[in-house]
């Protein structure tokens, strides 16, 4: 079966304190890849979605960067951290085909 | 473009009364619409999904949903509420973008409160 997993599930860091958010997924070959931000009380922001390997396309211009260095890993990073990064973090996976998306647990970010 | 609208912010229910929270969608396609539930601090797991085959859709944990497109609506039910259900459920709309992947739209989340 396939699994999803994100890491670390929270983190605080300082302002202007770089940043790397690690997502993979196991038992699925070439799924399509996303981050997604959630704020407080508010519904999810797709941040940027991945359909292959260095494939990265960008939803909203911002602080973040997305990687893809292999086919079943997904990297959110930034270079230095404003408070608005603050939020809850998703990274989701789709498989060819299919319809729905599969989420990860999340990672609470507390910029400080 | 695409949205949802889900209507209550809050519903409250006794335990083992009926669940009913509201969505609305507007798609520019024939729309595949989900409805996802999230815990505290957790990522997001999905009940149901509508990808244009019947219209009344069985989720997980007794959910359903059906898929009204003259009232474009998507509402979720339940026949009994349970302590467990207690959560934020997001109704959401899909859309195939250009060159692979697809685009969910989420709505603002329906916080669902359960009491004894």
């Amino acid at each position: 079966s396939q699994t999803i997993h994100q890491w670390p599930a929270t983190l605080v860091q300082p302002v202007g304190s770089p940043l790397s958010l690690e997502c993979t997924v196991e038992g699925t070959s070439n799924p399509n890849l996303y981050w997604y931000r959630q704020a407080a009380g508010r519904g999810l922001q797709l941040l940027f979605y991945s359909v292959g390997i260095g494939q990265i396309s960008s939803e909203v211009p911002q602080n973040l960067s997305a990687s893809r260095p292999q086919d079943r890993q997904f990297i959110l990073s930034s270079k230095k951290l404003l408070l608005s990064d603050s939020g809850f973090y998703l990274c989701a996976w789709r498989g060819q085909g299919g319809k729905s998306q599969h989420f990860g647990d999340g990672t609470r970010l507390s910029i400080l | 473009a695409q949205s949802v609208t889900q209507l209550d912010s809050h519903v409250s229910v006794s335990e083992g009364t009926p669940v009913l929270l509201r969505c609305n969608y507007s798609s520019s396609y024939s729309p595949s619409l989900f409805w996802y539930v999230q815990h505290p601090n957790k990522g997001l797991q999905l009940l149901l999904k509508y990808t244009s085959a019947a219209t009344l859709v069985k989720g997980i944990n007794g959910f359903e949903a059906e898929f009204k497109k003259s009232e474009t609506s998507f509402h979720l039910t339940k026949p009994s509420a349970h302590m467990s259900d207690a959560a934020e459920y997001f109704c959401v709309v899909s859309l195939i973008l250009t060159g692979g992947g697809n685009k969910l739209t989420f709505g603002t989340g329906t916080q669902l409160k359960v009491e004894l």
